[in-house]
C-alpha cells in the first residue's frame, strides 16, 4: 500500500463547480498534513495546511478525519486558474522528510 | 530575496557521466531536501540535510550524494548516470523540520540517454 494514495484524475469541471479531491495515508502516527498546488512543469507551492478541525481559506477548505487516515481538499466556484495538480502531503513525526501523493489533476473548463 | 534557485534548468547526460546539480538558498534556513519527481508521479525524497555538514539518506539515494558545507548551498552530485535517473530533481528549504512550508527551487529536468 503506498504511504499517500490520491486518486490521479484527471478531474474535468465547468467554471463555478464544486470539486473534491481525497487522499489517504498510511501512517496512524502522522503529524502534519498539506495540500500543495504543483502548476504544469512548476515547482510545487503550498496552498493550505490541514487541521483536524477542518480549516478554510477562501474557496478553499480542507479536513483531516485521523480516525480514517482520510485528508480532503473542496474548492467551491471553480476558475480557470485553478486547473494544476493538488498534491497531497503528510510530514510524518514533523521530521520534514514530506511524503508526497501522486497528485490529482484538476482541468476547469470555460 | 531569490528563495531557492537551481542550476542547470535542463541537462542530457549520457550513460556513465556524471554531474552535479547546484541548489542554493537565501533565506538562512537550516533545512534542505533534494526531491526527484518522474512523469505523473509524486515527489520522492532522495537527502536530506538538518544543517551545515551534517546530511542523511531520504527515500531513494542510490546513485546520488551530497554534501552540505554552507548554510546556503546544498549539491547534488549523480555518478555513473543511469536511464532509471532521467527525472525533475527540486530542491527545496525549510527553517525547521517542523515548518509549515517547504520552499522549492525551479528544478533542473534531466534525462539520461
Amino acid at each position: 500500500r503506498k504511504e499517500v494514495e490520491q486518486d490521479p484524475g484527471p478531474f474535468n469541471v465547468p467554471e463555478g463547480a464544486t470539486v473534491a479531491f481525497n487522499c489517504t495515508y498510511s501512517n496512524s502516527a502522522s503529524q502534519s498534513f498539506f495540500w500543495y498546488r504543483q502548476d504544469c512543469r512548476k515547482e510545487p507551492k503550498l496552498l493550505m495546511s490541514v487541521y483536524s478541525s477542518g480549516n478554510e481559506d477562501g474557496r478553499f477548505t480542507a479536513q483531516l478525519n485521523r480516525a480514517s487516515q482520510y485528508i480532503s481538499l473542496l474548492i467551491r466556484d471553480s476558475k480557470l486558474s485553478d486547473s494544476a495538480t493538488y498534491l497531497c502531503v503528510v510530514n510524518p513525526s514533523n521530521t520534514g522528510k514530506l511524503i508526497f501523493g501522486q497528485g490529482t489533476t484538476l482541468q476547469v473548463k470555460p | 530575496n531569490a528563495g531557492v534557485t537551481q542550476t542547470p534548468k535542463f541537462r542530457i547526460l549520457k550513460i556513465g557521466q556524471s554531474m552535479t546539480l547546484q541548489c542554493a538558498q537565501d533565506m538562512n534556513h537550516n533545512y534542505m531536501y533534494w526531491y526527484r519527481q518522474d512523469p505523473g508521479m509524486g515527489l520522492k525524497l532522495i537527502y536530506y540535510s538538518v544543517g551545515a555538514g551534517i546530511t542523511d539518506k531520504g527515500e531513494v539515494p542510490n546513485g546520488y550524494n551530497v554534501s552540505r558545507s554552507t548554510t546556503e548551498d546544498f549539491p547534488l552530485r549523480l555518478e555513473l548516470a543511469a536511464p532509471s535517473q532521467t527525472s525533475v530533481y527540486f530542491c527545496a528549504s525549510s527553517y525547521s523540520a517542523g515548518a509549515r512550508e517547504q520552499f522549492f527551487g525551479p528544478g533542473t529536468r534531466l534525462t539520461v540517454l
